[in-house]
């Protein structure tokens, strides 16, 4: 099955900064998600993006399909950012709804 | 907005007991799914749904059912909980007008004494 990669998985930001994220996938893809789960679990749709550039925001997302990455960018990090990013995606050819997930970066912003 | 809501958000049950998981989506979906998260493990998916009475195994099917007698709803069953059933099960819907976009509700946190 697809592999999905995230990097880093730790990221421990002072508030005010700015970070990306990574997501490298080893297939071609038809669907790509990022998502934010808060501490209460709940996760959180942010873009969905298979290919192109997205902003809402301070937050921003890249896919760049033909080499099979995508980059999420947090600019001007608030405590609130704090939790797990997951990238998902979804196999070319395949049922078009089923999302593989990566491990996901946990993400910790600090006063 | 699309809305998914589940019917618990936390649940202690006993081993051996049948438990059953219920989610409601409100934006006429076609598909449904259940994962379940783990540490170390990430999110695995369980079983989905692409139409009524319809289902699919995902990766994790083993001791679990699913039942989608309706369009708006999908249940995930547990016929006798184990310990290693302990987990973070949640809920997904997408649809072909969203572009197979999934949206998740909230989570059930499940306990298996």
């Amino acid at each position: 099955g697809i592999q999905v990669e995230q990097s880093p998985p730790d990221l421990i930001l002072q508030e005010g900064a700015n970070s990306t994220l990574r997501c490298n996938f080893s297939d071609s893809v038809n669907n790509l998600q990022w998502f934010h789960q808060n501490p209460w679990g709940q996760l959180i749709n942010l873009f969905y993006i298979p290919s192109g550039t997205k902003q809402n925001g301070r937050l921003s997302a890249t896919t760049v399909a033909t080499e099979r990455y995508s980059l999420l960018y947090i600019s001007s990090s608030q405590t609130t950012d704090s939790g797990v990013y997951f990238c998902a995606v979804a196999l070319f050819g395949g049922t078009a709804s089923k999302l593989t997930f990566g491990t996901g970066t946990r993400l910790q912003v600090t006063l | 907005d699309v809305k998914v809501t589940q019917s618990s958000r936390y649940l202690v049950k006993r081993t051996g007991e049948k438990v059953f998981l219920e989610c409601v989506q409100d934006m006429d979906h076609e598909n449904m799914f259940w994962y379940r998260q783990d540490p170390g493990l990430g999110l695995r998916l369980i079983y989905f749904s692409y139409d009524v009475k319809m289902k699919e195994k995902g990766d994790i099917p083993e001791g679990y059912s699913v039942s989608r007698e309706k369009k708006e709803r999908f249940s995930l069953i547990l016929e006798s909980a184990s310990t290693n059933q302990t987990s973070m099960y949640l809920c997904a819907s997408s649809d072909r007008q969203d572009s197979y976009e999934q949206y998740f509700g909230p989570g059930t946190r499940l306990t298996v004494t």
